[in-house]
């Protein structure tokens, strides 16, 4: 079957520090590759995607690329905030004969400390 | 905001009960989607209706059921609660039946004791 492995957590960061969460897949077939946030007490929040291979997603900052060769899609940010401070989720969403098929990771929190 | 409700917020009940979450997705979507994150299985896909119809199934317990109505809102409705039942239960939407990007909701946190 399809799953999603992410690094253990809590990762805490300085502010202005690098981040990468690491995420790698296993899927049958050509899967798209997204990455969620959860802010404390909401719901998940769309952050970035990628739909083929090599496809760099990126959005507030964040970025990762589609790498089919090491089955992976990195998480990575230059600088955090303290705002950045939430549950990212790397998911990936296979479609196939006009289904889909979802598979969350565990989710990485992330803690910025000022 | 996402434009996705769900209802109630909160929910406390026993054992052996049984209870109904409320979801309306977002104007305009027809899919609906339902997940469970709880601290020892992570975020678990349910199940997915799409115009009524349901349209995909993941790790849904048989003692859980959902169904779409006409003017599209959901409910997931779970019965003969388990202490291990106790999570966040997620409503997420979407336009199409197969689309890439889904809008959450806030959560409804059941906690049975």
């Amino acid at each position: 079957g399809n799953s999603v492995t992410q690094m253990e957590g809590p990762v805490t960061l300085s502010e202005e520090a690098f981040l990468t969460i690491n995420c790698t897949y296993t899927a049958t077939g050509y899967p798209s590759l997204f990455w969620y946030v959860q802010y404390p007490g909401e719901g998940l929040q769309l952050l970035l995607k990628a739909t083929k291979a090599d496809d760099k997603g990126s959005n507030k900052g964040f970025e990762a690329t589609y790498r089919k060769e090491t089955t992976s899609f990195h998480l990575e940010k230059g600088s955090v905030q303290v705002s950045d401070s939430a549950v990212y989720f790397c998911a990936l969403i296979l479609a196939s004969g006009g289904y889909q098929k979802v598979t969350f990771g565990t989710g990485t929190k992330l803690q910025v400390i000022p | 905001d996402s434009g996705v409700t769900q209802t109630p917020k909160h929910l406390i009940t026993a054992t052996g009960q049984r209870v109904t979450l409320r979801c309306s997705p977002r104007s305009g979507d027809l899919s609906v989607y339902w997940y469970q994150q709880s601290l020892d299985q992570g975020l678990q896909f349910l199940i997915q209706y799409y115009n009524g119809e349901e349209r995909a199934k993941g790790n849904i317990l048989e003692r859980f059921s959902a169904q779409q109505f006409p003017d599209l809102h959901s409910e997931l409705n779970l019965s003969s609660l388990e202490l291990g039942d106790s999570a966040l239960y997620f409503c997420a939407s979407s336009a199409g039946p197969v689309s890439y990007e889904q809008y959450f909701g806030p959560g409804t946190r059941l906690t049975v004791t």
